[in-house]
């Protein structure tokens, strides 16, 4: 498709409960991104893919959040045991390019609100 | 590392008037920039990008954007405002092949009539 399909748009969940979220990225696009927006502004970058491979996880907290990307099936970001520091909206975006020349394409968000 | 100021962090402006939204970054390397805009509870869409060659680039909505490497900038601008240019802008530096991008603050536009 021609759009960054994100799902669910809203979860809550009870600290210490898992959250998995999904995006589904426009077909073509190689390269998948998650970022997790805190607050109103703060854009902080978790990881990437190249297709189903990690491309760069530099900003992923390991020891809760994890990620994948299958062939034929939506990415996914789990958070395991989650933290009321986890309440963000995370955004997945696509890009052809691992260079960015398109620049990104952002699905709408899924607004997580750990309780 | 990379990183992105955004000089402004709201920016209140009249219906047709110009705006300009300012961006300085900081990179010991070359990098690309961008500039995106966020409706209320919609994800980032892409307004101008800037690659290479002319300094001056053009984007969506009447928008544009001047690089300058003497003062690593990044400004955008509109000559005149609609009401629904009210968005948050956000200005982005993202390493030549890396992927990822380092995005600023972000700067809250509001058109007011």
């Amino acid at each position: 498709g021609e759009e960054v399909a994100q799902t669910p748009k809203h979860l809550v969940r009870g600290e210490g409960q898992k959250a998995k979220l999904y995006c589904a990225p426009i077909k073509g696009h190689s390269y998948v991104f998650w970022y997790q927006q805190v607050l109103k502004n703060e854009f902080k970058f978790l990881i990437s893919f190249q297709n189903e491979n990690v491309f760069d996880e530099t900003g992923m907290p390991k020891e809760r959040f994890s990620a994948k990307c299958l062939p034929n099936s939506p990415c996914s970001l789990e958070i395991q045991a989650t933290k009321l520091e986890d309440s963000a909206v995370y955004f997945c975006a696509s890009s052809q390019d691992r260079g960015l020349l398109g620049g990104y394409t952002f699905g709408s968000g899924t607004r997580l609100t750990v309780v | 590392a990379q990183s992105v100021t955004q000089l402004d962090s709201q920016v209140p402006v009249f219906e047709e008037a110009p705006v300009e939204l300012r961006c300085n970054y900081s990179s010991s390397v070359s990098v690309y920039l961008f500039w995106y805009v966020q409706y209320p509870n919609q994800g980032l869409q892409l307004l101008l990008k800037y690659l290479s060659g002319s300094t001056l680039v053009k984007g969506i909505n009447g928008f544009e954007a001047e690089f300058n490497k003497s003062q690593t900038s990044f400004h955008l601008r509109k000559p005149s405002v609609h009401i629904s240019d009210t968005a948050e802008y956000f200005c982005a530096v993202a390493l030549r092949n890396a992927g990822k991008s380092t995005f600023g603050d972000g700067t809250t536009l509001t058109v007011k009539p």
